[in-house]
């Protein structure tokens, strides 16, 4: 079994809608990510949860709200979603192992389409 | 801001032909990873360098970080199809925050 998975892999939506995206892991990480990826663009943070009781924005967090249900659990939502959010999004894991290491696990991806 | 810059941004060879691909970073680095992206799916880890001068291989894929550690190359030796793909950098950021990405460099292998 995949140690990061993401709900739903697929999904098109219409403007106006809430989506809500899930990722789950099962490597026991504290740390946890949302990216979105766009063609020219590459990968741009969204939100970071270094634990539980701990989230913070990145470098593209308006539109969009997280939630930490528990150490396993990182759920991403577009209240309103808007064509411009169509993109592939990417949840991953990681647990440093020391100060200036870092390596991060990614789930398979959700293409989210917003007509 | 710390930024990455990935060269080439495309890369076309033919199967059996040796390849590299630069990142360059704005500032230090102080862990420098490789992803491989197969396209639209999920990012693979392939090696991770902290050190100056540090070298690591898997397979046919080498990595080296320069003594300065501003700069990292990924070589692949004898290319086959199944290296085809997206290959990112990406860096520790700022202490406490998370990793920065290069744009990727696309790389197709023509049998």
């Amino acid at each position: 079994d995949a140690d990061v998975t993401q709900t739903p892999r697929n999904r098109i939506t219409k403007t106006g809608k809430r989506i809500m995206l899930e990722c789950s892991q099962t490597k026991g990480h504290d740390r946890m990510y949302w990216y979105r990826q766009d063609p020219g663009l590459g990968l741009r943070l969204i939100y970071y949860s270094f634990d539980v009781k701990d989230i913070n924005k990145g470098e593209i967090s308006d539109g969009y709200s997280v939630s930490r249900q528990a150490q396993a659990k990182f759920s991403l939502s577009l209240e309103s979603a808007i064509p411009n959010q169509t993109a592939l999004y990417f949840c991953a894991t990681s647990e440093p192992r020391d100060f200036m290491s870092d390596t991060q696990y990614f789930g398979p991806g959700t293409r989210l389409t917003v007509l | 801001s710390q930024e990455l810059e990935q060269s080439p941004q495309s890369l076309i060879v033919q199967e059996g032909k040796n390849l590299t691909i630069n990142c360059t970073s704005s500032k230090t680095l102080y862990g420098l990873y490789w992803y491989k992206q197969k396209y639209g799916e999920g990012l693979i880890f392939l090696m991770m360098l902290q050190k100056g001068g540090e070298e690591k291989s898997h397979e046919k894929i080498t990595a080296k970080l320069d003594e300065k550690k501003q700069q990292s190359s990924l070589h692949i030796t004898a290319s086959q199809p199944s290296h085809a793909g997206i290959y990112l950098c990406g860096a520790d950021g700022q202490a406490g925050t998370a990793l920065i990405f290069g744009k990727g460099t696309t790389l197709s292998v023509s049998s």
